[in-house]
């Protein structure tokens, strides 16, 4: 029961690079999402998706880019690294719906440090 | 601006006593509430949730209360374990998919 799968776990850019975090889920969770966490502040949305085929913007969504091809599957890209993106980023799903369904399940994140 | 907000950081309490986590929010028309506790190098795990028709919610050791008047909610953990060590974050939602999450508290468990 692997759940939310995020990879890699830790990973070093250099300034300018770009690079994809990978996360998959095996729940058939319609919903998925991404967060970063930064010290002293609790987890903000990204990026999200409703479906395959459906993403929007979240609260911080400058400097990335999503797609959602297959339900299982929502990578997150980095276009052009710079050392404001040094955070943990994570992954969510949950069922569509509010209240009871909406409980989103996360991965272990992905540690990001650039240079 | 922070819409939820947790303005503990930390908090230490002794094995066997009671745990109190506090969260303030800003909006009232976010309708259902969840705590989330957070180990080291691990995602948030979903704890227990609220949902604003409700005032008080338990699962086992855990129960969270709601005042929605002064737009509060606080989570009582009894007795509390040094397992229970853990970076708790309030979160809530309007409706919507989106979570919003507060800063978070440290909680220690002292043996």
């Amino acid at each position: 029961n692997a759940g939310v799968t995020q990879t890699p776990k830790f990973q070093v850019l250099k300034t300018g690079q770009s690079m994809t975090l990978q996360c998959a889920q095996d729940m058939n969770h319609e919903y998925m999402s991404w967060y970063r966490q930064d010290p002293g502040m609790g987890l903000r949305l990204i990026h999200y998706s409703v479906g395959a085929g459906i993403t929007d913007q979240g609260e911080v969504p400058n400097g990335y880019n999503v797609s959602r091809s297959t339900t299982e599957d929502f990578p997150l890209r980095l276009l052009s690294a710079a050392p404001s993106q040094t955070s943990v980023y994570f992954c969510a799903s949950s069922l569509a719906g509010s209240g009871a369904k909406n409980i989103q399940y996360f991965g272990a994140g992905t540690r990001l440090s650039v240079l | 601006d922070q819409q939820v907000k947790q303005n503990s950081p930390s908090l230490s309490v002794q094995e066997g006593r009671i745990s109190i986590l506090n969260c303030d929010y800003t909006n009232s028309m976010f309708d259902y509430f969840l705590w989330y506790k957070k180990y080291p190098a691990e995602g948030p795990t979903f704890l227990i949730s609220i949902s604003s028709i409700k005032d008080k919610n338990e699962d086992g050791r855990f129960t969270v209360f709601l005042n929605k008047s002064a737009k509060h909610l606080s989570l009582h953990i009894v007795p509390s374990q040094p397992g229970d060590s853990a970076v708790y974050f309030c979160v809530t939602t309007s409706g919507t998919y989106k979570y919003i999450f507060g800063t978070g508290t440290r909680l220690k468990v002292l043996a």
